[in-house]
């Protein structure tokens, strides 16, 4: 069985531009959540989508926009990246909304 | 609003001991209750889960405990081993129409040789 997978492992970019990081859920999983882990903090959500549809969203601005895809993969989009969005961002799939969340390795993004 | 709290942030001990690490939270009305261990620059590996009807969880040398009215959760760890060198995580999921885990800081464990 394949496991929570993101990608890219690592990216850096500069201040305004946009970005698209990738997670593929594990198998038989309908459910897909972000969360952002600033260096020596916990993961923050950011927002969760069950079945193609935005199922909540946690405190952050409307530059963070996500898609989940009918294979149940899922895309997080940050547009106008500034210098704090620099962070581990993981991506956690489960059979449900209220289940247990199994996470992917994450993508390390850097902002310069 | 939920809040997670685990204390100490940091703790440093020799092979062999048993040990317990604490988190906190601040709204008892929660679905359950998950530990997460991290590796430096990892994801997150799920150790535990404790639904709300439970109170405690074991596997292996790991047991985790639930106390809701006193808005407490442990993790309590036997026989420690450096391998064991990690952050831990708690993290609940909060009754009522919010499906996100609120996560705390974490306690970075160090197992000495």
């Amino acid at each position: 069985e394949t496991g929570v997978t993101q990608s890219p492992t690592h990216l850096i970019k500069t201040r305004g531009q946009q970005v698209t990081l990738r997670c593929s859920s594990q198998s038989g999983h309908n459910t897909v959540s972000w969360y952002q882990q600033a260096l020596g903090q916990g993961p923050q959500f950011i927002f969760q989508y069950y079945r193609e549809e935005e199922n909540g969203r946690g405190n952050f601005p409307p530059r963070f926009s996500g898609l989940q895809f009918p294979n149940y993969s899922s895309e997080l989009n940050v547009n106008a990246l500034e210098l704090d969005d620099s962070a581990l961002y993981l991506c956690a799939s489960s059979t449900d909304a209220w289940e247990t969340q199994y996470f992917g390795p994450g993508t390390r993004l850097l902002v310069l | 609003k939920q809040e997670v709290t685990q204390i100490p942030a940091a703790l440093s001990v020799p092979e062999g001991e048993n040990l317990v690490l604490n988190c906190s939270f601040t709204d008892s009305a929660i679905y359950n209750l998950q530990w997460f261990r991290q590796d430096p620059g990892k994801g997150l590996t799920s150790l535990l889960l404790i639904q709300s009807s439970q109170r405690e969880q074991t596997s292996g040398r790991l047991n985790a405990s639930l106390d809701k009215s006193s808005g407490r959760s442990t993790l309590y760890i036997a026989a420690s081993q450096p391998g064991d060198s990690a952050t831990y995580l708690c993290a609940l999921i909060s009754s009522g129409s919010a499906r996100q885990l609120t996560f705390g800081s974490g306690t970075q464990l160090t197992v000495l040789p």
